[in-house]
C-alpha cells in the first residue's frame, strides 16, 4: 500500500505564501492525492484533488488563495497572501488496493 | 447541502462493542461510497473502513480488521461502524466521510465527528 511523507511542521508570515509538501511512495507517483485541512478543534475539511499532472479541482467555496501542483512523486499545496484562519493541520489522502491512506500531517503556523 | 451527522459515541469499557451512526442528507446517499476516518487524541487522521454505494463492498484497516464491520441501509441514508473488543488505543474522534465524486474515492465531506472513550 502507499506511504505518503509529510513534513510535520511550517511556518510562514501572515500575507506571505507557503508551500506544503506531501511525497508518494515507490510505486505510487501517479496516484491523485486530496488536501485536507484541518482548523484547531474543527473536523477535516477538503480542500483539492491534485493529479499527477499538476491538474487540481478545488472543494467548493475553497479561496483562489489554495493552490496545488506535482513534481513526480510529490504534490504541493501553495497557500498564497496567508491569512491567520489558515494556521491549521494540513492531510493529504490517497488510496490503492481497496487502502486509504493519510499522511502525517504538517502543522502549519502563520506568524 | 451535503450533511453527515455522526451518534453513537461514548465512554465504552475495554473489551466492550459500540455501534456508530452516521445520518446523511442533502445527496443521493447510495450514488457515493462513505468511508470512517478516526482520530486519536493529538494525533493524525487515520483510515478505518469504507463501503461502496450498493454496501456490497466493504474495506477495513488492518488494525481493526476483525474487530468493526461496516455497513449502510440505503433506505435510511445511515452509514454504520460496529467496534468489539475495544482497546484503549480505539480511543479516538471518528469522523464520517463522503467520497467527494461519485467513483473518485478519496474523501470530500466529512461529518463533525463522535468522540469515542475506551476507558475503565
Amino acid at each position: 500500500q502507499p506511504v505518503l511523507t509529510q513534513s510535520s511542521s511550517a511556518s510562514a508570515s501572515l500575507g506571505s505564501s507557503v508551500k506544503l509538501t506531501c511525497t508518494l511512495s515507490s510505486g505510487h507517483s501517479s496516484n491523485i492525492i486530496a488536501w485536507h485541512q484541518q482548523q484547531p478543534g474543527k473536523a477535516p475539511r477538503y480542500l483539492m484533488k491534485v493529479e499527477g499532472s499538476g491538474r487540481f479541482n478545488k472543494g467548493s467555496g475553497i479561496p483562489d488563495r489554495f493552490s496545488a501542483s506535482s513534481s513526480g512523486a510529490d504534490r504541493h499545496l501553495t497557500i498564497f497572501n496567508l491569512q491567520s484562519e489558515d494556521e491549521a493541520d494540513y492531510y493529504c489522502e490517497t488510496w490503492d488496493s481497496d487502502t486509504w491512506v493519510f499522511g502525517g500531517g504538517t502543522k502549519l503556523t502563520v506568524l | 447541502e451535503v450533511q453527515l451527522l455522526e451518534s453513537g459515541g461514548g465512554l465504552v469499557q475495554p473489551g466492550g462493542s459500540l455501534r456508530l451512526s452516521c445520518a446523511a442528507s442533502g445527496f443521493t446517499f447510495s450514488n457515493y461510497a462513505m468511508s470512517w476516518v478516526r482520530q486519536a487524541p493529538g494525533k493524525g487522521l487515520e483510515w478505518v473502513a469504507s463501503v461502496s454505494g450498493s454496501g456490497v463492498s466493504t474495506y477495513h484497516a488492518d488494525s481493526v480488521k476483525g474487530r468493526v464491520t461496516t455497513s449502510r441501509d440505503n433506505s435510511k441514508n445511515t452509514f454504520y461502524l460496529e467496534m468489539s473488543s475495544l482497546r484503549a488505543e480505539d480511543t479516538a474522534v471518528y469522523y464520517c466521510a463522503r467520497e467527494d465524486v461519485s467513483g473518485s474515492f478519496y474523501n470530500g465531506f466529512w461529518g463533525q465527528g463522535s468522540l469515542v472513550t475506551v476507558s475503565s
